[in-house]
């Protein structure tokens, strides 16, 4: 699998729009883009996931460049719930066995 | 609840004992995952279950450590003779296959069971 580069943490003012960067310029045609996020204490939680066109659902939007090389996943509208790390992961299709980095520690400031 | 269980949630234990962990994995979920996670880093993979075959073994997943699912249910992994480097929390995921050619993308992860080997 692709190898994936985030900040090691990230502010975000509450309400505000928190995006979150990922490079992966060695990701192939048949990889998909996933992020997850952890909060503190819990098991990681499924965001979203995307292979090359732009997805959006009920949490997050996921921004994928059009070489595929980077992507963002977009909170619309932080909370303080939304204080976790987020992982950004590439994997082949089909194979859930995911590496995760160490992500990126994301507070939401009040 | 309807989501992934695991027990125990809280294990602590000495040096050289055997300690077994449960996962319930969401009902109709065929395939389940066990993955480790040390302070600051993120999950590793260590095995992955297709119904009730063990299709995948991480290098991680030393003689030591075995995992089960006898039924295609619920899994068992089991760390015999545990060493002090063992302490991490040990998380359960499941997800749908669907088809060959069809999986969900997304692995429903249970809330771990941590141990600490003193």
């Amino acid at each position: 699998d692709a190898k994936t580069t985030q900040p090691t943490s990230m502010d975000c003012a509450e309400g505000r729009a928190a995006n979150l960067p990922c490079n992966h310029s060695t990701i192939s045609g048949n990889e998909y883009v996933y992020w997850y996020r952890q909060i503190h204490s819990q098991g990681p939680q499924y965001i979203i996931h995307g292979l090359k066109n732009n997805e959006t659902n009920e949490m997050a939007s996921l921004i994928i460049t059009e070489d595929r090389k980077s992507s963002t996943l977009i909170l619309p509208h932080a909370t303080l719930r939304d204080t976790a790390v987020y992982y950004c992961i590439v994997s082949g299709f089909g194979n859930e066995k995911l590496t995760f980095g160490t992500g990126t520690r994301l507070t939401i400031i009040p | 609840d309807t989501g992934v269980s695991q027990n125990p949630r809280h294990k602590i234990t000495k040096r050289g004992q055997n300690v077994t962990f449960r996962c319930d994995p969401i009902s109709e979920h065929n395939r389940l995952y066990w993955y480790r996670q040390t302070l600051g880093q993120g999950p590793e993979f260590l095995t992955y279950f297709q119904n009730e075959a063990q299709l995948e073994k991480s290098r991680l997943l030393s003689d030591r450590f075995s995992a089960e699912r006898p039924k295609g249910s619920f899994s068992t992994l089991e760390i015999q003779r545990t060493e002090q480097g063992d302490s991490a929390m040990y998380l359960c995921a499941s997800s749908l296959e669907i088809s060959s050619t069809r999986v969900t993308g997304e692995l429903f992860f249970g809330e771990g069971s941590r141990l600490t080997v003193l």
